[in-house]
């Protein structure tokens, strides 16, 4: 069964950049077929994509958080990251990675999902 | 992007009755490859959500048959034939016809 966690800073300065890891467990993300994705909920709020990342280290991003975003992966860690540069009070959220399957056509939609970690940004 | 409309912001429900959830995209969320990629959340407090439905209708592995999924196009229903304390928390709908994916703005229910 395929679990997921994140880890990373709780804390973070404004102007920084965030930087958070998602260890994959019970599945290896050199296997074709999959997406890895990081989504964020604002505290209270309702939940945003951010972007993900395949196998071969492609990506797609948000537009709304493109020119701060990176996301990378680590196959030989079974990890992906997420580096979110000048950060403001508005990125504190709760950051949650999850793996999504590819389709013939399209993307289905991310499961299961990592815990989440709270992302503070504050100084 | 797609935006994704749920009504209403929130349900309180007696246990044992029914709830209704709509979800409403500002384009059709049916593919050229016939499918329609319209999926549920459950997102229990303090966890992370939880997948329901996906394609509209498909319920996910482990998911009670009390939850339902209906609709096509642009206009979607989650059903709960008879809810149950367990069924706490905030539904969300999601598309992924179209990057960026988009979620529906929440539909918290909570028990009476």
């Amino acid at each position: 069964q395929v679990q997921l966690q994140e880890s990373g800073p709780g804390l973070v300065k404004p102007s920084q950049t965030l930087s958070l890891t998602c260890t994959v467990s019970g599945a290896s993300i050199s296997s074709g077929g999959y997406y890895w994705s990081w989504i964020r909920q604002h505290p209270g709020k309702g939940l945003e994509w951010i972007g993900f990342t395949y196998n071969s280290g492609s990506t797609y991003y948000n537009p709304s958080l493109k020119s701060r975003l990176t996301i990378s992966v680590d196959t030989s860690k079974n990890q992906f990251s997420l580096k979110l540069s000048s950060v403001t009070a508005a990125d504190t959220a709760v950051y949650y990675c999850a793996r999504g399957s590819l389709g013939s056509s399209g993307y289905y939609a991310p499961a299961p999902w990592g815990q989440g970690t709270l992302v503070t940004v504050s100084s | 992007d797609i935006v994704m409309t749920q009504t209403p912001l929130s349900l309180s429900v007696t246990p044992g009755q029914p709830a209704s959830i709509s979800c409403k995209s500002s384009q059709s969320l049916l593919h050229s490859d016939g499918e329609t990629y319209l999926y549920w959340y459950l997102q229990k407090p303090g966890q992370p959500p939880q997948l329901l439905i996906y394609e509209v209708s498909n319920r996910f592995s482990g998911v009670p048959d009390r939850f339902s999924g209906s609709g096509s196009g642009t206009d979607f229903t989650l059903k709960i034939s008879r809810v149950e304390a367990d069924d706490v928390g905030v539904y969300y709908c999601m598309q992924s016809i179209q990057l960026p994916l988009t979620f529906g703005g929440g539909t918290k229910v909570e028990i009476k």
